[in-house]
């Protein structure tokens, strides 16, 4: 049963456009999310995070969304470069959690 | 301030060999995390370690599976008779205190034939 979900493997968008990446959530229980950007042969980086008591949270071109009611949470880059181009996960905790649950991730390509 | 180190990069043994996979934390962490990556998969969580004690291994098959993190070296994740489905990339991850944002290892990647 997968509990974070990101239903487009794959996305494409023009340098200096917006890059919007979605991640669905299914256990309700879970607090705390998580952005990595993973490129090939390297571990993940973190890029940012979003507690479930507020709605946005935003770090110089990134930004993550959260839609409690929805389930639901996007991340935002703005304006995307062709660096940004790598796969996206999406990771999700429970209070008191130290486990990540991940999503199977989106590859952005931004094209030049 | 090196980040987290894994070795080897790259890993290949044979069907029924013995896999031993190393982890160093960022300086100033005491918390390891092991995570798997299958194919077209995320990452699945295995086991969570601090110094000498293994604190959560329920992401860690019951068999040919084990992990420790002695009070000095690197946190070893060791994998007996490997077999074609063990081939993956396994990533380490540490982080200060037990809940905080966990930073990755480059992972490394086993591959049996």
């Amino acid at each position: 049963d997968q509990q974070v979900k990101q239903n487009s493997p794959s996305l494409s968008v023009q340098e200096g456009r917006i890059s919007i990446l979605n991640c669905d959530y299914t256990n309700s229980m879970f607090d705390y999310f998580l952005w990595y950007k993973k490129y090939p042969a390297e571990g993940p980086t973190f890029l940012i995070s979003i507690s479930s008591i507020k709605d946005k949270n935003e770090d110089g071109r990134f930004t993550v969304f959260l839609n409690k009611s929805a389930k639901h949470l996007s991340l935002h880059i703005v304006p995307s470069q062709p660096g940004d181009s790598a796969v996206y996960f999406c990771a999700a905790r429970q209070p008191g959690s130290y486990q990540l649950t991940f999503g199977k991730g989106t590859k952005l390509s931004v094209i030049p | 301030n090196a980040g987290v180190m894994q070795n080897p990069r790259h890993l290949v043994r044979r069907r029924g060999q013995e896999a031993r996979l190393r982890c160093s934390p960022m300086k100033g962490h005491s918390h390891v995390y092991w995570y798997r990556q299958l194919p077209e998969e995320g990452l699945k969580f295995m086991v969570y370690l601090q110094k000498e004690n293994i604190i959560d291994e329920s992401g860690m098959p019951k068999e040919r599976f084990s992990a420790e993190f002695p009070k000095e070296g690197p946190s070893i994740l060791r994998i007996q008779q490997v077999v074609r489905g063990d081939s993956a990339a396994y990533f380490c991850a540490s982080s200060p205190r037990w809940a905080d944002t966990q930073y990755f290892g480059p992972g490394t990647r086993l591959t049996v034939l």
